[in-house]
């Protein structure tokens, strides 16, 4: 089963306007992280925001905000008054914090979503 | 600008060949992290060293292989490449590495190519 799944390929806003980008994660450790990073046509890896499993307020990182509904397994990004910057391919990430002997501090990756802005 | 370096940007060399990627942490950070994206995989962690012993393995084939030395910075080799090894490899730091809410910061990745 995927553990990070995106179920938006691509998605379009206009300028000034907010978007969703959703993100469901599967996982059966009690402490994971939840990230999201941007990936313009350049290729970098940016950071964005991060929610931990036991916060108890929604992450917040300027125009950046999670929604993160613990319940329903969804960590979904907003992006409020969206910029052309701001076009790119977004990532979910999890990371679980349990340690078998594996690999589980690495991060897992949804498959993206690609977010154009149009002006 | 997360801090982290990788070298060279671009590569591009043919099959059989091996190769080295370069990649120096942020500041302060002890642990290293290597993934490939590709197309069809899309991003894949592939290995993990914390002060310079390797913590975690994830999908890396046995022709590479990887270490971390005394002043943080790693190498990722690759080795009797193939074309199907063309992707882009990035290159994460963060602080320890051994909690979940350690944040990676990526470098800006070296764009493999075998022709």
């Amino acid at each position: 089963a995927q553990k990070i799944t995106q179920t938006q390929p691509g998605m379009f806003v206009q300028e000034k306007e907010a978007v969703t980008l959703d993100c469901t994660y599967d996982t059966s450790d009690p402490s994971y992280g939840l990230f999201w990073y941007k990936q313009p046509s350049s290729g970098e890896m940016i950071f964005l925001i991060y929610q931990g499993s036991y916060d108890q307020q929604n992450a917040t990182e300027g125009r950046y905000s999670l929604n993160f509904q613990k319940a329903r397994k969804s960590a979904n990004l907003v992006i409020s008054a969206s910029q052309l910057g701001d076009s790119a391919m977004y990532f979910c990430a999890m990371r679980e914090d349990s340690y078998s002997g594996g690999s589980n501090y690495k991060l897992t990756f949804g498959k993206g979503t690609l977010l154009t802005v149009n002006p | 600008d997360s801090g982290v370096t990788q070298t060279p940007k671009h590569l591009i060399t043919a099959t059989g060949q091996r190769v080295t990627l370069r990649c120096s942490p942020r500041s302060g950070d002890l642990s290293v992290y290597w993934y490939q994206q590709s197309l069809d995989q899309g991003l894949q962690f592939l290995i993990q060293y914390y002060n310079g012993e390797e913590r975690a393995k994830g999908n890396i084939l046995e022709r590479f292989s990887a270490q971390q030395f005394p002043d943080l910075h790693s190498e990722l080799n690759l080795s009797s490449l193939e074309l199907g090894d063309s992707a882009l490899y990035f290159c994460a730091s963060s602080v320890d590495g051994t909690r979940g809410t350690d944040t990676q910061y990526f470098g800006p990745g070296t764009r493999l190519t075998v022709l």
